[in-house]
C-alpha cells in the first residue's frame, strides 16, 4: 500500500524567501509522485508529477521537486516565493503498477509575508 | 468553458435529509472520481467509474451511492445526512485509469454541511 507524509500543515515564509515544502513517502513498487496545488476556493490543480527517469521535475510556476530514493522524498521547492503562491500543497502517490487510486498527504498551506 | 463542474457548490442541510451532488465533465475523458476532503484538508477517495463501471469503491457507508448515468456525468447521491457528513466533496476526471502518471482534472468542490 500507499501512503504520503506531508512535514508541516503550515509553512510561512516571506515574499522572495525559498519554499519548501517537504513530503515522504511509502511505496512497495516504483512510485509516481505528483505536486497538486489549491487555491481558495477551487479545485485542485496539477503542479508537477515523477513517473521515470529525470530525479528533478519541474512544474509550473517556477515550482521544482527532486525524487530520492534513498530518502523516500519528494520535496517541493521555490527559489522565489510570490504573493499568489499561497495556497494548499498536497503530495500524493501512486503504485506503478497495478493501483488505480491517487493517495494524498494531508496538506500544506503555504502562507506569503509581505 | 469549465472542464469539470460540479453543483451544487455549497449545500446546507439537516440531519437525515437525502441529498445529491452533480457532476459533469467536458473532457471526454473515461474516468470520474469522488473525493471527500474533511476539516483537516485530508483529501480521500470515495469512487470511481469507468465508462459508467465502478472500479474503486472504497469503504465509505452505503448511505453514499454514485451514479453515473454516462461516461460524463458522475453524480453523489447521500442518504440521511449525519453531522460527520460535512466536508468538501470533490469530483474529478481523467482519461486513462490504467495509465498511473495521469493528472486528475478537479472539479471546484462541493462544500456540505450537515446541521
Amino acid at each position: 500500500a500507499q501512503s504520503v507524509t506531508q512535514l508541516g500543515s503550515h509553512v510561512s515564509v516571506s515574499e522572495g524567501a525559498l519554499v519548501l515544502l517537504r513530503c515522504n513517502y511509502s511505496s512497495s513498487v516504483p512510485p509516481y509522485l505528483f505536486w497538486y496545488v489549491q487555491y481558495p476556493n477551487q479545485g485542485l490543480q496539477l503542479l508537477l508529477k515523477y513517473t521515470t527517469g529525470a530525479t528533478l521535475v519541474k512544474g509550473i510556476n517556477g515550482f521544482e521537486a527532486e525524487f530520492k530514493k534513498s530518502e523516500t522524498s519528494f520535496h517541493l521547492t521555490k527559489p522565489s516565493a510570490h504573493m499568489s503562491d499561497a495556497a494548499e500543497y498536497f503530495c500524493a502517490v501512486r503504485a506503478s503498477q497495478g493501483a488505480q487510486k491517487l493517495v494524498f498527504g494531508q496538506g500544506t498551506r503555504l502562507t506569503i509575508n509581505p | 468553458d469549465t472542464a469539470v463542474s460540479q453543483t451544487p457548490k455549497y449545500l446546507v442541510t439537516q440531519m437525515g435529509n437525502d441529498k445529491s451532488i452533480k457532476c459533469e465533465q467536458n473532457l471526454g475523458h473515461d474516468t470520474m472520481y469522488w473525493y471527500k476532503q474533511d476539516s483537516k484538508k485530508f483529501l480521500k477517495i470515495m469512487f470511481s467509474y469507468n465508462n459508467k463501471e465502478l472500479i474503486i469503491n472504497e469503504t465509505v457507508p452505503n448511505r453514499f451511492s454514485p451514479k453515473s448515468p454516462d461516461k460524463a456525468h458522475l453524480n453523489l447521491h447521500i442518504n440521511s445526512l449525519e453531522l460527520g457528513d460535512s466536508a468538501v466533496y470533490f469530483c474529478a476526471s481523467s482519461q486513462d485509469p490504467g495509465v498511473p502518471n495521469e493528472k486528475l482534472f478537479f472539479g471546484s468542490g462541493t462544500q456540505l454541511s450537515v446541521l
